[in-house]
């Protein structure tokens, strides 16, 4: 079935370092992908997207990569910082405008 | 605040009991979402609004859930007849062109 998920459960990282979190999704159809920070208790907050016709976007700090042949998202942060630990979801678009399907979420810990 | 908002942010309630959350997305968007969220999960899809039109309420969980969007503003989610297992965090986003949703803090629903 369409489903998002996340290679890993967990990662922990020193403060400053650069943090990769993966994520594979099921759907060839899909053409959007956003990725969402949640902090206990708050709802998720929109980092970045991109859609299918590309293969990189790079925010502040930030950078998704899309590989569309073996369906898989990552996000890079760089310069990991303490405010930086929360849950990370990626979540998938099949049709714009409709539902997005989110994974289970990486937990990013961050120690200074 | 321009963001998504959620009334209210925590609702204690007895098994039987029917309940109605409240979402104001932001001012110009005009598609609203419900997710409900469980613990350790990413947000799952529940139903979407263009306007006051319900596009999508096939996710709802059973028929104890329905939501309206009567003005095109904000939408309002109730579940009727409570059970322990509708315990969850119930999230809202907005989105203006279909691709961008925002996510409102949520309301925490916990059936005793």
């Amino acid at each position: 079935g369409e489903s998002v998920g996340l290679h890993l459960p967990t990662l922990s990282v020193q403060e400053g370092d650069n943090s990769i979190i993966n994520c594979a999704y099921s759907n060839s159809a899909s053409d959007y992908f956003i990725w969402y920070k949640q902090e206990s208790g708050k709802g998720p907050q929109f980092i970045i997207d991109i859609r299918s016709n590309m293969d990189k976007r790079q925010g502040q700090r930030v950078t998704v990569l899309l590989n569309k042949t073996v369906k898989h998202l990552s996000l890079q942060i760089a310069a990991t910082q303490p405010g930086d630990s929360a849950v990370y979801f990626c979540a998938e678009n099949p049709q714009a405008g409709t539902a997005l399907i989110f994974g289970k979420g990486t937990t990013l810990s961050v120690s200074s | 605040d321009t963001g998504v908002s959620q009334d209210p942010r925590h609702k204690i309630t007895k098994r039987g009991q029917n309940v109605t959350f409240r979402c104001d997305p932001i001012s110009e968007h005009n598609r609203l979402y419900w997710y409900r969220q469980t613990l350790g999960q990413g947000p799952e899809f529940l139903t979407y609004f263009q306007n006051e039109a319900q596009l999508e309420k096939s996710r709802l969980l059973s028929d104890r859930f329905s939501a309206e969007r009567p003005k095109g503003s904000f939408s309002t989610l109730e579940i009727q007849r409570t059970e322990q297992g509708d315990s969850a965090m119930y999230l809202c986003a907005s989105s203006y062109r279909g691709y961008e949703q925002y996510f409102g803090p949520g309301t925490r629903l916990t059936v005793t």
